[in-house]
């Protein structure tokens, strides 16, 4: 079974819009993390945020932030003030167990935004 | 601040050969990971050290793949006699252990081409 899902094959947003990237998982597991990678073109996954599964409130990293509904198995990037350096593939990953012997990420597709001047 | 180094950054060889990548992860990090990323998807986890010893294989990690991490600092992934199906771009991850962070930093990658 599919453990992270984006639905989103791709997203094209105006710049200095706000734009929000999907991501639904998958876990029996209580305990997990939840990531967001950047990925532009030349190939280098660049980490954005993280949200662990006890984390109270939602993650916030500058103009990142994730919208994160535990009971929905959801963790949507929100990206605020969309610049052109923003365009990039972008994937969503979950590790599960806190950091114990489940270390390796599952990432899902990906999602393709594209940030139109 | 020198974050995780990959060499070579593109390797095309012919199918049959052998081939080696390095990594070179951030220096304080014990936490050592490859993935393979083929276009159109995400990374899939191959394999991951936590100092010298390898504590987990995918069963992507066929018997033509090995990975060693020697030392605990940089790590070897070798394939033998390449096939098509391995061109893609093999990255290598590391991160600390402690603490339920433990955000892995990517390496630029290793793009193959079998030929």
């Amino acid at each position: 079974a599919q453990k992270i899902t984006q639905t989103q094959p791709g997203m094209f947003v105006q710049e200095k819009e706000a734009v929000t990237l999907d991501c639904t998982y998958d876990t029996s597991d209580p305990s997990y993390g939840l990531f967001w990678y950047k990925q532009p073109s030349s190939g280098e996954m660049i980490f954005l945020i993280y949200q662990g599964s006890y984390d109270q409130q939602n993650a916030t990293e500058g103009r990142y932030s994730l919208n994160f509904q535990k009971a929905r198995k959801s963790a949507n990037l929100v990206i605020s003030a969309s610049q052109l350096g923003d365009s990039a593939m972008y994937f969503c990953a979950m590790r599960e167990g806190n950091g114990g012997s489940q270390g390796n990420l599952i990432f899902g597709k990906g999602t393709k935004l594209s940030v139109k001047p | 601040d020198t974050g995780v180094s990959q060499d070579p950054r593109h390797k095309i060889t012919k199918r049959g050969q052998n081939v080696t990548f390095r990594c070179d992860p951030i220096s304080e990090h014990n936490r050592l990971y490859w993935y393979r990323q083929t276009l159109g998807q995400g990374p899939e986890f191959l394999t991951y050290f936590q100092n010298e010893a390898q504590l987990e294989k995918s069963r992507l990690l066929s018997d033509r793949f090995s990975a060693e991490r020697p030392k605990g600092s940089f790590s070897t992934l070798e394939i033998q006699r390449t096939e098509q199906g391995d061109s893609a771009m093999y990255l290598c991850a590391s991160s600390l252990s402690s603490g339920p962070l433990g955000a892995q930093y990517f390496g630029p990658g290793t793009r193959l081409t079998v030929t």
